[in-house]
């Protein structure tokens, strides 16, 4: 079974496209993550979610929007994609604050927008 | 200045040679250490996790925190290509949700 899974793996699409990336972790973590790694392969944090609740929100822009139905979903959505916004995007989850036992990756999304 | 600074490499050693992986920080609050690997087109996985100062090995991998120096190291024995990867520090405070990665090694072990 795979832990934190992401959907689609590979997305190419146009500029000024809106798509959506989907994430489900089954490991009954509280708290999940979208991370973006560019091409030198930095992670930087976009969002933290603990209990469907936002309790991170880096300096993104808000042509961003993630959204978590429940605490085993995370997605996120893109409006008006531009050429910057390719990059490969990870989900993370883990477990509650005050238990720092690392984050589990999903396999990531990469996103080429031409 | 970088939270978190990581010589990105690469670095190319032969089969059995032993790696020194490295990161310093600016934060001195930091608490919680990570080391993850990341294979090529796949996401990081945890490694090696330190809490607080101090050594910690795990078979042939060693990680150490000196929180005095705000440097934290990895080490690998007996480097197989296996071992091949990027490699990537990460540290937070003490809630958790905020982790903060280097730029990640890049490893190579030549058989």
């Amino acid at each position: 079974d795979t832990a934190v899974s992401q959907t689609p793996k590979y997305l190419v699409t146009q500029m000024g496209n809106d798509k959506s990336i989907k994430c489900e972790q089954n490991l009954g973590h509280d708290t999940m993550y979208w991370y973006k790694q560019d091409s030198k392969k930095f992670l930087k944090i976009m969002f933290s979610y603990n209990n469907k609740e936002l309790i991170i929100n880096e300096t993104v822009p808000n042509r961003f929007s993630p959204k978590s139905p429940d605490k085993a979903h995370l997605n996120l959505h893109i409006n008006s994609l531009e050429l910057g916004d390719s990059a490969v995007y990870f989900c993370a989850s883990s477990s509650n604050p005050g238990q720092n036992y690392g984050y589990t990756f999903g396999s990531g999304t990469r996103l080429t927008v031409v | 200045q970088k939270e978190v600074e990581q010589d990105p490499g690469p670095l190319s050693v032969p089969e059995g040679a032993i790696v020194s992986l490295n990161c310093t920080y600016s934060n001195s609050a930091f608490q919680y250490f990570m080391w993850y690997r990341q294979y090529s087109r796949k996401g990081p996985e945890l490694l090696m996790y330190t809490y607080s100062s101090g050594n910690k090995e795990d078979g042939r991998f060693t990680a150490q925190v000196d929180k005095s120096s705000k440097y934290i190291s990895l080490f690998i024995r007996d480097s197989q290509p296996s071992d091949s990867a990027t490699y990537l520090c990460a540290m937070s405070l003490y809630n958790n949700n905020d982790m903060r990665f280097g730029a990640g090694t890049r490893l190579t072990v030549k058989p």
